[in-house]
C-alpha cells in the first residue's frame, strides 16, 4: 500500500534551519509529484512547493522562494524539505503529499511533522 | 491571485442531517482543478472529492461534490458521527501552485 512517512517532531531556535524527510513506499517513486504544505496552529493549509521526482525540478510558492529547498533521493525514495532562517512564524505542522497522476489533488499524505521555533 | 472563500465558517448539525458546504472562488476556475478534503484533529487531510465531483477511492457515496466556475458545493447526505471534522476546498492555479480555502468546521449540534 502507498505510504508517506515523515520524520519526527523538531524544536529549533530562531535563525536555525530544519530538514523534514518524507519516505515513500508502495508505488513507483518517479510516477508522481511530491508537494509540501504546512499548517500553523489553529490555521488552514498553505501550499509551499513541489518536486518532480523524475528530474528533481522544483517550484515554490513566491513567499518561500528564498526560504525552502526541496530535494529527493531516488535510491531511497525519500524527499527532503529544508526550511531556513526559521522564525516563530514558521511554527507549524509540515505535510508532504503525493499528487494524483491524473488529477490536480493530493491522494496520499504523510502524517505531518510538527516544527516548533522557540528561543 | 485567486481566493477561495468557504462558508459557513462553522456548521452545527446533528447525525442524520444533510450538510451543505460552499466554496466560492474569486474568479472562474476549471472544475478539473477543484478538490475537497476532510481533516480531523491531529491528522493529515484526507482526499474526498477531486475534479469537483469525483469521489476518491474508498469515500462513501453520502459525500458528493458539485459546481462549476466560481461556486462549488460539498454535500454530505446523512451525517454520521465520524463526519464531524474540518473540510477544506482546494484549487490548482498558476501562481501560487495550489490554494486552499480557510475551512468549514462541521460540529455536532
Amino acid at each position: 500500500q502507498v505510504q508517506l512517512v515523515q520524520s519526527g517532531a523538531e524544536v529549533k531556535k530562531p535563525g536555525a534551519s530544519v530538514t523534514v524527510s518524507c519516505k515513500t513506499s508502495g508505488y513507483t517513486f518517479t510516477n508522481n509529484l511530491i508537494h509540501w504544505m504546512r499548517q500553523a496552529p489553529g490555521q488552514g493549509l498553505e501550499w509551499m512547493g513541489v518536486i518532480n521526482l523524475n528530474n528533481g525540478a522544483t517550484s515554490y510558492e513566491r513567499k518561500f522562494q528564498d526560504k525552502v529547498a526541496v530535494t529527493r533521493d531516488t535510491s531511497t525514495s525519500t524527499v527532503y524539505m529544508e526550511v531556513s532562517s526559521l522564525t516563530a512564524d514558521d511554527t507549524a505542522v509540515y505535510f508532504c503529499a503525493r499528487r494524483m497522476a491524473q488529477a490536480w489533488a493530493f491522494d496520499y499524505w504523510g502524517q505531518g511533522t510538527p516544527v516548533t521555533v522557540s528561543s | 491571485e485567486i481566493v477561495l472563500t468557504q462558508s459557513p465558517g462553522t456548521l452545527s448539525l446533528s447525525p442524520g442531517d444533510r450538510a451543505t458546504l460552499s466554496c466560492r472562488a474569486s474568479q472562474s476556475v476549471s472544475s478539473s482543478y477543484l478538490a475537497w478534503y476532510q481533516q480531523k484533529p491531529g491528522q493529515a487531510p484526507r482526499l474526498l472529492i477531486y475534479d469537483a465531483s469525483t469521489r476518491a477511492t474508498g469515500v462513501p457515496d453520502r459525500f458528493s461534490g458539485s459546481g462549476y466556475a466560481t461556486d462549488f458545493t460539498l454535500t454530505i447526505s446523512r451525517l454520521e458521527p465520524d463526519d464531524f471534522a474540518v473540510y477544506y476546498c482546494q484549487q490548482y492555479g498558476t501562481s501560487p501552485g495550489y490554494i486552499f480555502g480557510q475551512g468549514t468546521k462541521l460540529e455536532i449540534k
